[in-house]
């Protein structure tokens, strides 16, 4: 069984300033790792993928998100937020060549001007 | 472009009465699922396909039901022995067993008269 735990539900950052937003997992394969957003009343948007190959991946929207398998970790990060990124990020995991995708509960984004 | 469709937007259901939501893509993804949104609880997988004709049950399948008999389309049908159902619910699609990463539709919201 594999499970996601993001453990902040609301994170408020000013707006410039960094953000991470904290991931692990739970899983006794290897995994595919996913971060995805959620806009109010829309459905997700996937932000950026890790499959295989470096651990620091680059998505859209200027976020990237390092996979430690040593912590069990996937980080979110984004160096400068702005205020377009209020929304709710949710972390996934799936057992790789199972299509099954397991999502954690979901952090709130709070960008204060 | 290619997406997912779910309709309708906003729906309503009375005590005893079943209800079906739409949901189409014109992607050619093979895998399509359902999923159920709660505040604070993340997303929860109520059914998937691979293929056409072919379904299985998620973590949350008791009072739902759904068929696949086109590529294109996967209903889901919330049936009165569904107690709670009010929820968000949103439609996914995903290419094969490989990449896992999912396409969403914009969700149905469904409430309680």
């Amino acid at each position: 069984a594999q499970s996601v735990t993001q453990l902040d539900s609301q994170v408020p950052v000013f707006e410039e300033a960094p953000v991470e937003l904290r991931c692990n997992y739970s899983s006794s394969v290897s995994v595919y790792l996913f971060w995805y957003v959620q806009y109010p009343n829309q459905g997700l948007q996937l932000l950026l993928k890790y499959l295989s190959g470096s651990t620091l991946v680059k998505g859209i929207n200027g976020f990237e998100a390092e996979f430690n398998k040593s912590q069990t970790s996937f980080h979110l990060r984004k160096p400068s937020v702005h205020i377009s990124d209020t929304a709710e990020y949710f972390c996934a995991v799936s057992d790789r060549g199972y299509q099954k995708v397991t999502f954690g509960t979901g952090t709130k984004l709070q960008v204060i001007p | 472009d290619g997406g997912i469709t779910q309709s309708p937007k906003y729906l309503f259901r009375k005590e005893g009465q079943n209800v079906t939501l739409s949901c189409e893509q014109n992607l050619n993804h093979d895998a399509m699922y359902w999923y159920r949104q709660d505040p604070g609880q993340g997303l929860r997988l109520i059914y998937y396909s691979q293929i056409v004709n072919d379904f299985q049950k998620g973590d949350i399948a008791e009072g739902y039901s759904v068929s696949r008999e086109k590529k294109e389309s996967f209903p889901l049908t919330v049936t009165s022995a569904q107690k709670n159902p009010t929820a968000f619910y949103l439609c996914a699609s995903s290419m094969g067993p490989e990449t896992g990463s999912q396409h969403f539709g914009d969700g149905t919201r469904l409430s309680i008269l």
